[in-house]
Protein backbone atom coordinates (compact mmCIF):
# COMPACT_ATOMS: atom_id res chain seq x y z
CA UNK A 1 0.00 0.00 0.00
CA UNK A 2 1.54 3.58 -0.75
CA UNK A 3 1.24 6.14 1.94
CA UNK A 4 3.52 8.05 4.46
CA UNK A 5 5.28 6.05 7.40
CA UNK A 6 6.35 8.00 10.47
CA UNK A 7 7.72 6.24 13.67
CA UNK A 8 7.98 5.56 16.67
CA UNK A 9 4.27 6.66 17.35
CA UNK A 10 5.54 7.39 20.76
CA UNK A 11 9.26 9.04 21.59
CA UNK A 12 10.50 10.31 25.11
CA UNK A 13 13.50 12.78 25.07
CA UNK A 14 16.03 13.28 28.18
CA UNK A 15 16.75 16.51 28.97
CA UNK A 16 20.32 17.35 26.24
CA UNK A 17 18.90 14.78 24.14
CA UNK A 18 18.83 14.94 20.25
CA UNK A 19 15.99 12.46 18.94
CA UNK A 20 15.41 11.48 15.48
CA UNK A 21 11.75 11.28 14.23
CA UNK A 22 11.34 9.44 10.93
CA UNK A 23 9.43 9.97 7.93
CA UNK A 24 9.32 7.16 4.89
CA UNK A 25 6.83 7.44 1.82
CA UNK A 26 6.12 5.28 -1.08
CA UNK A 27 3.89 7.78 -3.35
CA UNK A 28 6.90 8.31 -5.47
CA UNK A 29 6.49 12.27 -4.41
CA UNK A 30 9.00 14.80 -4.73
CA UNK A 31 8.22 17.17 -1.46
CA UNK A 32 7.96 16.33 2.00
CA UNK A 33 7.05 18.58 5.19
CA UNK A 34 7.50 18.64 8.67
CA UNK A 35 4.59 20.22 10.51
CA UNK A 36 4.61 20.38 14.09
CA UNK A 37 1.07 20.72 16.40
CA UNK A 38 0.23 21.92 19.57
CA UNK A 39 -3.78 21.75 21.09
CA UNK A 40 -5.42 25.05 19.73
CA UNK A 41 -2.65 26.05 17.46
CA UNK A 42 -3.23 24.36 14.23
CA UNK A 43 -0.40 23.07 11.91
CA UNK A 44 3.11 25.33 12.26
CA UNK A 45 5.47 24.14 9.33
CA UNK A 46 9.32 23.56 10.75
CA UNK A 47 11.05 22.47 7.40
CA UNK A 48 10.43 21.23 4.26
CA UNK A 49 11.92 20.00 0.75
CA UNK A 50 11.21 20.21 -2.43
CA UNK A 51 13.94 17.90 -3.84
CA UNK A 52 16.40 16.18 -2.62
CA UNK A 53 19.38 16.86 -1.19
CA UNK A 54 17.51 20.91 -0.69
CA UNK A 55 15.47 21.85 2.40
CA UNK A 56 13.98 25.02 3.67
CA UNK A 57 13.30 26.44 7.03
CA UNK A 58 9.34 26.92 7.74
CA UNK A 59 7.92 29.35 10.59
CA UNK A 60 9.54 27.25 13.62
CA UNK A 61 12.97 25.87 12.55
CA UNK A 62 14.86 26.90 15.63
CA UNK A 63 15.82 23.88 17.41
CA UNK A 64 15.41 21.40 14.72
CA UNK A 65 17.18 20.00 11.97
CA UNK A 66 16.34 17.47 8.84
CA UNK A 67 18.27 15.69 6.13
CA UNK A 68 16.83 14.73 2.34
CA UNK A 69 19.09 12.07 1.20
CA UNK A 70 16.62 10.11 -0.04
CA UNK A 71 13.57 11.14 -2.22
CA UNK A 72 11.55 8.79 -0.07
CA UNK A 73 13.32 9.62 3.74
CA UNK A 74 13.23 13.04 5.25
CA UNK A 75 14.29 12.70 8.91
CA UNK A 76 13.99 15.33 11.69
CA UNK A 77 16.09 15.62 14.95
CA UNK A 78 14.47 17.72 17.51
CA UNK A 79 17.69 18.83 19.48
CA UNK A 80 18.93 20.16 22.87
CA UNK A 81 18.42 23.72 21.32
CA UNK A 82 14.12 23.09 21.16
CA UNK A 83 13.27 23.89 24.95
CA UNK A 84 9.64 22.76 24.64
CA UNK A 85 9.37 19.97 22.26
CA UNK A 86 6.48 18.26 23.88
CA UNK A 87 4.11 18.24 20.84
CA UNK A 88 2.55 15.96 18.18
CA UNK A 89 5.05 15.75 14.80
CA UNK A 90 3.72 15.27 11.48
CA UNK A 91 5.32 14.40 8.35
CA UNK A 92 3.84 15.28 4.96
CA UNK A 93 4.24 14.66 1.28
CA UNK A 94 3.10 16.11 -2.02
CA UNK A 95 2.79 15.86 -5.55
CA UNK A 96 2.61 18.37 -8.28
CA UNK A 97 2.37 22.44 -8.33
CA UNK A 98 -1.33 22.21 -6.36
CA UNK A 99 0.58 20.73 -3.27
CA UNK A 100 -1.49 18.34 -2.61
CA UNK A 101 -0.38 17.10 0.89
CA UNK A 102 -0.79 14.04 2.17
CA UNK A 103 -0.53 12.73 6.01
CA UNK A 104 1.16 10.38 7.95
CA UNK A 105 -0.12 9.44 11.77
CA UNK A 106 2.09 11.15 13.35
CA UNK A 107 4.75 11.28 16.14
CA UNK A 108 3.86 12.48 20.14
CA UNK A 109 7.44 13.30 21.40
CA UNK A 110 7.38 14.40 25.46
CA UNK A 111 10.01 15.11 27.80
CA UNK A 112 11.24 13.23 30.36
CA UNK B 1 -0.01 38.16 4.67
CA UNK B 2 -1.90 34.70 4.19
CA UNK B 3 -3.88 33.57 6.76
CA UNK B 4 -6.48 31.36 7.30
CA UNK B 5 -9.49 31.92 10.36
CA UNK B 6 -11.97 29.11 11.39
CA UNK B 7 -14.13 30.97 13.96
CA UNK B 8 -15.45 28.51 15.92
CA UNK B 9 -12.82 26.28 17.71
CA UNK B 10 -15.92 23.74 19.44
CA UNK B 11 -19.20 22.72 17.74
CA UNK B 12 -21.90 20.33 18.72
CA UNK B 13 -24.68 19.11 16.53
CA UNK B 14 -27.20 16.36 16.99
CA UNK B 15 -26.26 12.92 15.10
CA UNK B 16 -28.97 13.44 11.62
CA UNK B 17 -28.74 16.93 12.12
CA UNK B 18 -26.63 19.04 9.03
CA UNK B 19 -23.40 20.83 10.00
CA UNK B 20 -21.83 23.97 8.16
CA UNK B 21 -18.57 24.55 9.79
CA UNK B 22 -17.03 28.03 8.83
CA UNK B 23 -13.60 29.11 7.08
CA UNK B 24 -12.57 32.47 5.47
CA UNK B 25 -9.12 33.20 4.09
CA UNK B 26 -7.05 36.03 3.41
CA UNK B 27 -4.90 35.33 -0.12
CA UNK B 28 -4.10 38.03 -2.99
CA UNK B 29 -4.98 35.92 -5.74
CA UNK B 30 -6.84 32.87 -6.57
CA UNK B 31 -6.05 30.40 -4.13
CA UNK B 32 -5.93 26.98 -3.69
CA UNK B 33 -8.39 25.55 -0.61
CA UNK B 34 -8.67 22.37 1.32
CA UNK B 35 -10.28 20.53 4.00
CA UNK B 36 -9.11 17.67 6.04
CA UNK B 37 -10.22 16.32 9.28
CA UNK B 38 -8.38 14.66 11.99
CA UNK B 39 -9.26 12.11 14.64
CA UNK B 40 -8.02 11.88 17.80
CA UNK B 41 -4.09 10.80 17.85
CA UNK B 42 -4.18 10.52 13.90
CA UNK B 43 -2.57 12.45 11.05
CA UNK B 44 -4.96 14.87 8.41
CA UNK B 45 -7.20 13.00 5.75
CA UNK B 46 -7.48 15.01 3.04
CA UNK B 47 -11.79 15.58 2.44
CA UNK B 48 -11.97 18.03 -0.69
CA UNK B 49 -9.85 20.53 -2.24
CA UNK B 50 -10.84 23.15 -4.35
CA UNK B 51 -8.26 24.78 -7.44
CA UNK B 52 -11.00 26.63 -9.63
CA UNK B 53 -13.85 25.75 -11.52
CA UNK B 54 -17.49 24.80 -10.23
CA UNK B 55 -17.58 26.86 -6.60
CA UNK B 56 -19.39 23.73 -4.83
CA UNK B 57 -17.04 20.92 -4.44
CA UNK B 58 -17.50 17.63 -3.31
CA UNK B 59 -15.65 15.37 -1.27
CA UNK B 60 -15.19 12.15 0.66
CA UNK B 61 -17.70 10.89 3.18
CA UNK B 62 -20.57 13.18 1.62
CA UNK B 63 -18.99 16.46 2.68
CA UNK B 64 -19.04 19.25 0.51
CA UNK B 65 -17.71 23.05 0.24
CA UNK B 66 -18.29 25.81 -1.07
CA UNK B 67 -15.92 28.85 -2.37
CA UNK B 68 -17.43 32.17 -2.35
CA UNK B 69 -15.20 34.67 -3.53
CA UNK B 70 -16.85 37.58 -3.04
CA UNK B 71 -17.01 36.66 1.08
CA UNK B 72 -13.58 34.95 0.95
CA UNK B 73 -14.96 32.02 2.34
CA UNK B 74 -14.98 28.10 1.66
CA UNK B 75 -16.90 26.19 4.02
CA UNK B 76 -17.99 23.47 4.81
CA UNK B 77 -20.87 21.52 4.88
CA UNK B 78 -22.66 18.15 5.46
CA UNK B 79 -26.18 17.57 5.34
CA UNK B 80 -26.64 14.72 8.26
CA UNK B 81 -24.08 14.01 10.82
CA UNK B 82 -23.02 10.98 11.73
CA UNK B 83 -21.45 9.88 15.22
CA UNK B 84 -18.38 8.91 13.63
CA UNK B 85 -18.28 12.18 12.15
CA UNK B 86 -16.97 13.67 15.36
CA UNK B 87 -13.39 14.95 14.92
CA UNK B 88 -11.47 18.13 14.30
CA UNK B 89 -11.09 19.94 10.94
CA UNK B 90 -8.56 22.15 9.71
CA UNK B 91 -9.18 24.25 6.62
CA UNK B 92 -6.02 25.17 4.50
CA UNK B 93 -5.12 27.43 1.93
CA UNK B 94 -1.93 27.10 -0.84
CA UNK B 95 -0.13 29.86 -0.66
CA UNK B 96 3.30 30.85 -2.11
CA UNK B 97 5.95 30.46 0.25
CA UNK B 98 9.31 31.51 -0.37
CA UNK B 99 8.91 32.39 -3.10
CA UNK B 100 7.11 30.36 -6.66
CA UNK B 101 6.54 27.29 -4.52
CA UNK B 102 3.24 27.07 -2.73
CA UNK B 103 2.61 25.64 0.51
CA UNK B 104 -0.28 25.24 2.76
CA UNK B 105 -1.73 27.53 5.82
CA UNK B 106 -3.68 25.87 7.73
CA UNK B 107 -6.54 27.49 10.07
CA UNK B 108 -6.33 26.58 13.86
CA UNK B 109 -9.29 23.89 13.66
CA UNK B 110 -12.88 23.09 14.62
CA UNK B 111 -13.46 20.19 16.74
CA UNK B 112 -16.73 18.56 15.98
CA UNK B 113 -18.61 16.91 18.59
CA UNK B 114 -21.90 14.73 17.71
CA UNK B 115 -24.83 14.33 20.18
CA UNK B 116 -26.74 11.09 20.10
Amino acid sequence: DGGITQSPKYLFRKEGQNVTLSCEQNLNHDAMYWYRQDPGQGLRLIYYSQIVNDFQKGDIAEGYSVSREKKESFPLTVTSAQKNPTAFYLCASAEGAKNIQYFGAGTRLSVL
Amino acid sequence: AQSVTQPDIHITVSEGASLELRCNYSYGATPYLFWYVQSPGQGLQLLLKYFSGDTLVQGIKGFEAEFKRSQSSFNLRKPSVHWSDAAEYFCAVGANYGGSQRNLIFGKGTKLSVKP
